[in-house]
């Protein structure tokens, strides 16, 4: 089937701006992730659903950021007024049960750049 | 604090040439290590993970947790080896880690 999608592949705002980011995961995926990537670093955790359960948002760099999923289908990322430093790549990454074992599937990205 | 650390930005190597992408990691409990992959307008993806002690594409790595390493191998680069590589550890559950990453480019 389709793999990981996410939308809109590029967004620009300006500071100050809200931002939703989406992601579709591959379908029966409980697991469901959200990294950000700014330009030459690594991955960066953000938050982690897994299933029904309450979400692991530890990785979220301020209250500004917040993320939703229903059940296991479609997550939302929302930056509220956003910052210069906001600007990165966020991506999206879906796995079958979300054990250490399991296999991440990354979505193509939305790049994200703040003005 | 736990960490991956690739210290190389970019390696560039000729075709049939070894190829060594170093990965290097700060965890006091029992590792998991990873691979991923992005190949230029592709999806970040798996290559490899230290549990499986498998070769993918020719490619090798191997755990070494006195020197806390996990350095990636392969005898002979191709040039379709030319990608981002990232190294990624996880610290049980499913918190990864990743490395900044190292660009590979092979040359012809």
């Amino acid at each position: 089937g389709a793999g990981v999608s996410q939308s809109p592949s590029n967004k620009v705002t300006e500071k100050g701006k809200d931002v939703e980011l989406r992601c579709d995961p591959i379908s029966g995926h409980t697991a469901l992730y959200w990294y950000r990537q700014r330009l030459g670093q690594g991955l960066e955790f953000l938050i982690y659903f897994q299933g029904n359960s309450a979400p692991d948002k530890s990785g979220l760099p301020s209250d500004r950021f917040s993320a939703e999923r229903t059940g296991e289908s479609v997550s939302t990322l929302t930056i509220q007024r956003t910052q210069q430093e906001d600007s990165a790549v966020y991506l999206c990454a879906s796995s079958r049960q979300g054990s250490s074992t399991d296999t991440q599937y990354f979505g193509p990205g939305t790049r994200l750049t703040v003005l | 604090a736990q960490r991956v650390t690739q210290p190389e930005k970019l390696l560039s190597v000729f075709k049939g040439a070894p190829v060594e992408l170093k990965c290097n990691y700060s965890y006091s409990g029992s590792p998991e290590l990873f691979w991923y992959v992005q190949y230029s307008r592709q999806r970040l993806q798996l290559l490899l993970r230290h549990i499986s002690r498998e070769s993918i594409k020719g490619f090798t790595a191997d755990l070494n947790k006195g020197e806390t390493s996990f350095h990636l191998k392969k005898p002979f680069a191709q040039e379709e080896d030319s990608a981002m590589y990232y190294c990624a550890l996880r610290t049980g559950g499913f918190k990864t880690i990743f490395g900044a990453g190292t660009r590979l480019f092979v040359k012809a």
